[in-house]
């Protein structure tokens, strides 16, 4: 089965400070989404990547994939407090699966005002 | 616009005692429905999934089951809730049966089993 690790597991910065989450697949990606939680509630889809070298943006968040490494990363410009909270990356396994996702365990970030 | 409910936000229940967790999708026909568990470790287990009224896949061997009986509603069922029941809950919908499948997400029930 299809695991993600995500790094770091926790990450504490500044308000104002760039920061990058990672989240490595053990098999092939055929689409990779990253989401948002806030604690206690329920999740929020940030993005979906399909292609490799695939780069996309929203508001100051923006993702890439790497295929051949079988990665994405997520980075965050000028962080706001606004943007703590949990990521999450999840991936399909590919093929007629029915859109069933495997989630990574979760960066948890802090922005200090 | 597609809307998904859960409810209730909140339950605590004693040990031994029966689940029912209901979530509904609104704005959408023939959705992709899916029920999460989020443990303390914060990663998502997929429990079980529908493409259809009274067809569910489990993920898990559990104390759990699942029950589809309309197009857009979802049930999380359980006759005698254990204590690593305890969790919170997440229903999705999506579409597709391909890799290309985004979930969107309730708000979740947070289960304390006592």
């Amino acid at each position: 089965s299809q695991e993600l690790e995500q790094s770091p597991q926790s990450l504490i910065v500044q308000e104002g400070k760039n920061l990058t989450i990672n989240c490595t697949s053990s098999k092939t990606l055929y689409g990779l989404y990253w989401y948002k939680q806030k604690y206690g509630e329920g999740l929020i889809f940030l993005m979906m990547l399909q292609k490799g070298g695939e780069e996309k943006s929203h508001e100051k968040i923006t993702a890439k994939l790497d295929e051949k490494k079988q990665q994405s990363s997520l980075h965050i410009t000028a962080s706001q407090p606004s943007h703590a909270g949990i990521y999450l990356c999840g991936a399909a396994p590919g093929g007629t699966s029915y859109g069933k996702l495997t989630f990574g365990q979760g960066t948890i970030l802090t922005v200090h005002p | 616009s597609q809307t998904i409910h859960q409810w209730p936000a909140t339950l605590v229940q004693p040990v031994g005692s029966p689940l029912s967790l209901e979530c509904t999708v609104e704005g959408t026909s023939n959705p992709n429905l899916y029920w999460y568990r989020q443990a303390a470790g914060r990663g998502l287990q997929l429990l079980f999934y529908s493409v259809g009224i009274g067809q569910i896949s489990s993920e898990v061997p559990q104390n759990l089951s699942a029950s589809r009986p309309q197009d857009r509603q979802f049930i999380l069922s359980s006759k005698k809730l254990l204590l690593s029941d305890s969790g919170f809950y997440l229903c999705a919908w999506g579409r597709g049966n391909l890799a290309k499948n985004i979930q969107y997400f309730g708000a979740g029930t947070r289960l304390s089993v006592l």
